[in-house]
């Protein structure tokens, strides 16, 4: 099985400025997937942005990106230039090649502050 | 674009009563995937479907059942509900696609209380 750990469990940013959330895993997979979701008081999940495990290329959705470093199991967001419309609960999940049920993180709450 | 569907919404029912919940998938979608999120939880997954055969199970209590259908509308069935089966209920479907794995997209849950 896989596991994902979010060890921020709230976290506050100023609009317009930059914040990174955590995100560390475990699999002995050797191909999987990592993702962001974002969950808005609507409770809708969001997909934000998605990392193959064999890319070594960080991936970039606009305003967020990730740093992946797959020796140390970590995969951060970073949203850059935060928006009021970015307070949400962010989810991050993995899952395995072909067999893709999704593990989720315990979630972090961002506020953003105007 | 086209999103993910569940029905109903909202649901209130009593204990021991039974709830149907509906999912029909983004077109031309094959996987429909089943989570259950607790109030203040992350998502569990229950259940998923993959042209219309089961092809992964979770933590899903034998008082549920699900199936997919023909047009790949999946619908998961409760019975003897439990104050503790009060939650919101994701159903997420994606594309199978040659390589890599496929992203889930979520439809936008269904609340259910269980009074």
């Amino acid at each position: 099985a896989q596991t994902v750990t979010q060890s921020q469990p709230e976290m506050s940013v100023q609009e317009a400025e930059t914040v990174t959330l955590s995100c560390t895993y475990d699999t002995s997979e050797s191909d999987y997937y990592l993702f962001w979701y974002k969950q808005p008081p609507s409770r809708q999940m969001i997909l934000v942005i998605r990392q193959e495990a064999y890319k070594q290329q960080n991936a970039t959705e606009n305003r967020f990106s990730v740093n992946f470093q797959k020796a140390a199991k970590s995969f951060s967001l970073k949203i850059s230039d935060s928006q009021l419309g970015d307070a949400a609960m962010y989810f991050c999940a993995s899952s395995r090649y072909n067999f893709n049920k999704f593990y989720f993180g315990s979630g972090t709450k961002l506020n953003v502050k105007p | 674009a086209a999103g993910v569907i569940q029905s109903p919404r909202h649901l209130i029912k009593e204990k021991r009563e039974t709830a149907t919940l509906k999912c029909y998938p983004i077109p031309r979608h094959d996987t429909v995937y089943w989570y259950q999120q607790g109030p203040g939880q992350d998502p569990q997954f229950l259940i998923s479907f993959y042209e219309k055969m089961q092809s992964d199970k979770g933590s899903i209590p034998d008082r549920f059942s699900a199936q997919q259908f023909s047009d790949y509308h999946s619908e998961l069935n409760m019975s003897s509900l439990e104050l503790g089966d009060s939650a919101l209920y994701f159903c997420a479907s994606s594309e199978t696609v040659t390589g890599p794995g496929e992203t889930q997209y979520f439809g936008p849950g269904t609340r259910l209380l269980v009074l």
